[in-house]
This record gives C-alpha cells, sequence and structure tokens, in this order.
C-alpha cells in the first residue's frame, strides 16, 4: 500500500518567514495530495490540496508543489503569522474505487511573534 | 464544506467497557469512514462504514473490537469494545462528497480515555 513519509516533524519560524514542510510518497498511482491543518483540540481541515495533473497550485499565502517524477510534494507557507501555529498532515490517495487517504505523520508549525 | 457531527465529544471510560460513537453526516456525503488518531499521532484508517452491510476494515482492526453499523446513508457508528488504556484515543469520522476522490471532511472528534 502507499506510504507516505513528512518532513520535519516540528519546525519553528519567526513572524513573516515562510515554512515549508515536504511529503515523499510511494506509490506513483497516487494522483490527488491534500493537506490538512489540525488546530491544538480541533478536527483536521483541508487547506489545500493538488492532483497529479497540475505542478502547483497557490492560495493566498499557501501554495503547493508537485513532483511526479521524485514522488514528492511540499507546502509553502509565506508571511507565517501565529494563527498559522497547528500541526500539518499531508497525505496521498490512490484511485481504488473509493476515497482513502494515507497519511504522513504530521509536522507542528510553530510561529512566534 | 460538508457538515459532520459526532458524539460524545470526549468520554472517560473504564477498561472492560464498550462505548459507541454517533456520526451524522449531510446529505453531501456519500462514504463514511472511522479513523484513529493516537496522542500526538497521525490519522489511521479503521474501516470504511457501508451502508446497509459489514464495514470494510483496515489492516490491523476486527470487527469483534471495532464494530461499525451504517443503516442509512447519513448515520453511522462505532463501537469501541472492551476497552482497555491503550484504545485511549481520539476517534474521528470523516466523509467523502461522491465525485470528489479523496477529499474527506472530518468531524470534531470523539476524545476517549480509558482508565
Amino acid at each position: 500500500g502507499e506510504n507516505v513519509e513528512q518532513h520535519p516533524s516540528t519546525l519553528s519560524v519567526q513572524e513573516g518567514d515562510s515554512a515549508v514542510i515536504k511529503c515523499t510518497y510511494s506509490d506513483s498511482a497516487s494522483n490527488y495530495f491534500p493537506w490538512y491543518k489540525q488546530e491544538l483540540g480541533k478536527r483536521p481541515q483541508l487547506i489545500i490540496d493538488i492532483r497529479s495533473n497540475v505542478g502547483e497550485k497557490k492560495d493566498q499565502r499557501i501554495a503547493v508543489t508537485l513532483n511526479k517524477t521524485a514522488k514528492h510534494f511540499s507546502l509553502h507557507i509565506t508571511e507565517t503569522q501565529p494563527e498559522d501555529s497547528a500541526v500539518y498532515f499531508c497525505a496521498a490517495s490512490i484511485p481504488a474505487g473509493y476515497s482513502t487517504l494515507t497519511f504522513g505523520k504530521g509536522t507542528m508549525l510553530l510561529v512566534s511573534p | 464544506s460538508a457538515v459532520i457531527s459526532q458524539k460524545p465529544s470526549r468520554d472517560i471510560c473504564q477498561r472492560g467497557t464498550s462505548l459507541t460513537i454517533q456520526c451524522q453526516v449531510d446529505s453531501q456525503v456519500t462514504m463514511m469512514f472511522w479513523y484513529r488518531q493516537q496522542p500526538g499521532q497521525s490519522l489511521t484508517l479503521i474501516a470504511t462504514a457501508n451502508q446497509g452491510s459489514e464495514a470494510t476494515y483496515e489492516s490491523g482492526f476486527v470487527i469483534d473490537k471495532f464494530p461499525i453499523s451504517r443503516p442509512n446513508l447519513t448515520f453511522s457508528t462505532l463501537t469501541v469494545s472492551n476497552m482497555s488504556p491503550e484504545d485511549s484515543s481520539i476517534y474521528l469520522c470523516s466523509g467523502a462528497r461522491q465525485g470528489r476522490t479523496g477529499e474527506l471532511f472530518f468531524g470534531e472528534g470523539s476524545r476517549l480515555t480509558v482508565l
């Protein structure tokens, strides 16, 4: 089955800096790559996703890039703010006939004022 | 986005008892799943809840321990049976909309502590 590796496990930045979280996946058939943000005590929420027919997608201060050849994808957050502090999970999905995701282990992002 | 609600939000349980978690989704959701998130860990899929039939379990999870029902399209239950402290986790109901492969919405989670 699919295996998703995520790095780093923790990331501390100063407010205004950029943050990058990287994930690799094992199954070349994976074609959907979402990122979830989970604030302390809250549910995971989808913040951005990318499908394998595009290489980059942006939404305001966040962007995701995908390299199918290398089987890795990254989350980029620019101009970080304290409210960006959370655990971020990457995931990958293969077209198995129904929707299932394999999640990475998560990255705790801490943005200091 | 889809609306998913689950209850209880948290509970403290005694070893050896069982607890049932309920999940209600709106009509946009066609597929329902149950995930477990152990303290400080990632999300692990327990099973896919199938309407009117037995759930499809992932490796490492069995029906006797985690019986799941889905009597209709918008409601599912997960029971954690014969609980031990190792079952202390957050259990998350999730749903997917038809035609949106992979995109999952999550409930708020049920935080179980087993003493």
